[in-house]
């Protein structure tokens, strides 16, 4: 149990397009999902926050506007780069919490973002 | 400003020895850990985790030690497995119930045969 998917996995863009990921809890409904952001040898940086059908809380440094995140459903999250640059290319991993266990989020397999 | 800190960015042991991995904080608000595995192209799965209440937490082959008064959590895995090689992170919790995690950086464990 406690699966949570990203779709797609890796995505090549040019600058200039928006893309969209997709972060969907497979057997539970999640309460809360996360955005981070990797880079290589970093630690997972948190972009935001979003609980279903309110706005997603962002973090210090990281802009609303350019990083669209819609939690529609209990099971589903949608974080969009618009306007995408080269310096947006990252792995980017979606979590999710189901409310249960203490403080315990279940992590997508990420989604290789590439912006040339 | 990293506020948890794993300054091994590798380690090796071999098959059946003790892995003992190494986790530093400086925000004495955390008061939740938890540490997660990666294994390549995947996302982190959770492990095992610690409540600042407690020193120790013990999960099969998994024993998490907490510090507080240093400021430091360990991980000890034994006996290491193969299978076991992976990155591992340590994340601290902040915030109640808007929480967030934080990440150190990882430590990657090579279990050799």
């Amino acid at each position: 149990g406690a699966v949570v998917s990203q779709h797609p996995s890796r995505v090549i863009c040019k600058s200039g397009t928006s893309v969209k990921i997709e972060c969907r809890s497979l057997d539970f409904q999640a309460t809360t999902m996360f955005w981070y952001r990797q880079f290589p040898k970093q630690s997972l940086m948190l972009m935001a926050t979003s609980n279903e059908g309110s706005k997603a809380t962002y973090e210090q440094g990281v802009e609303k506007d350019k990083f669209l995140i819609n939690h529609a459903s209990l099971t589903l999250s949608t974080l969009t780069v618009t306007s995408a640059h080269p310096e947006d290319s990252s792995f980017y991993i979606c979590s999710a919490d189901s409310g249960v266990n203490s403080y315990e989020q279940y992590f997508g397999p990420g989604t290789r973002l590439t912006v040339t | 400003d990293q506020q948890v800190k794993q300054n091994s960015p590798s380690l090796s042991v071999q098959e059946g020895r003790i892995s003992i991995l190494n986790c530093d904080y400086t925000n004495s608000m955390f008061d939740y850990f938890l540490w997660y595995k990666k294994y390549p192209a995947e996302g982190p799965t959770f492990l095992i985790s610690i409540s600042s209440i407690k020193d120790k937490n013990e999960d099969g082959r998994f024993t998490v030690f907490l510090n507080k008064s240093a400021k430091h959590l360990s991980l000890h895995i034994v006996p290491s497995q193969p299978g076991d090689s992976a990155v591992y992170f340590c994340a601290a919790v902040s915030g109640g119930s808007n929480y967030k995690l934080t990440f150190g950086k990882g430590t990657l464990l090579t279990v050799n045969p």
